[in-house]
């Protein structure tokens, strides 16, 4: 059975650190691709970052990246230099079958607090 | 930039009433997707939609609910006979075509509470 792991209900950082969020996962496919959006108080789901099986080189956007260890099954998001904004539940989520209409499985989610 | 639409924000109804919510997807997108988030919870998926069929669908979405495109803009979740467990926050997606690496885009949510 497919299922994502987050650990770490809530983290605290202050604004200009890093942070990285942990997930791990388990399938027994050997093509997935695992996702981060973000979810603040106002309830949107927004996308932050993809990362396919195969792809070589970690997932970078922007500020966030993701540290992608396959061997390991995990994929744990790191945004650098915190901002208030980044304050938000922020969900890990992996696909892993080429068929129509796969869904996201998601993760528990991490609640993130940055201050200042 | 292209969006997916929810109505209405906001569902508040009686336990045992019939509760219809609303989806607009993305206007090229092929494969739509209901999922829910009970408060404080992972979000789950329910259902996925392609060519005016069910595609898959988990143990959640059991007889009570049922899903259409009833025309060629909108998807509709229809919640026969609500339940209080039933309360969450349903929120749709979509995405053009079945790739590994494609965003699935998701709605605003439509925050359904049942009394």
């Amino acid at each position: 059975a497919q299922k994502i792991t987050q650990t770490q209900p809530g983290m605290f950082v202050q604004e200009k650190e890093a942070v990285t969020l942990d997930c791990t996962y388990d399938t027994s496919d050997q093509s997935y691709g695992l996702f981060w959006y973000k979810q603040p108080s106002s309830g949107e789901m927004i996308f932050l970052i993809y990362q396919g099986s195969y792809d070589e080189q970690n997932a970078t956007e922007g500020r966030y990246s993701l540290n992608f260890q396959k061997a390991r099954k995990s994929a744990n998001l790191v945004i650098s230099a915190s901002q208030l904004g980044d304050s938000a539940m922020y969900f890990c989520a992996m696909r892993s079958r080429h068929q129509a209409g796969t869904a996201l499985i998601f993760g528990k989610g991490t609640t993130l607090s940055v201050s200042s | 930039e292209p969006e997916v639409t929810q109505t209405p924000s906001h569902q508040v109804t009686q336990m045992g009433q019939e509760v219809i919510l609303r989806c607009v997807p993305i206007s090229n997108h092929l494969y739509f997707y209901w999922y829910r988030q009970i408060l404080g919870q992972k979000v789950e998926f329910l259902v996925s939609f392609y060519n005016n069929e069910i595609s898959e669908k988990s143990e959640i979405f059991d007889d009570q609910f049922s899903v259409e495109r009833p025309d060629g803009s909108n998807f509709t979740l229809k919640i026969r006979s609500t339940k209080l467990e039933d309360s969450a926050m349903y929120f749709c997606a979509s995405d053009p075509f079945p790739a590994l690496g494609n965003e699935q885009f998701f709605g605003p949510g439509t925050r359904l509470t049942v009394l």
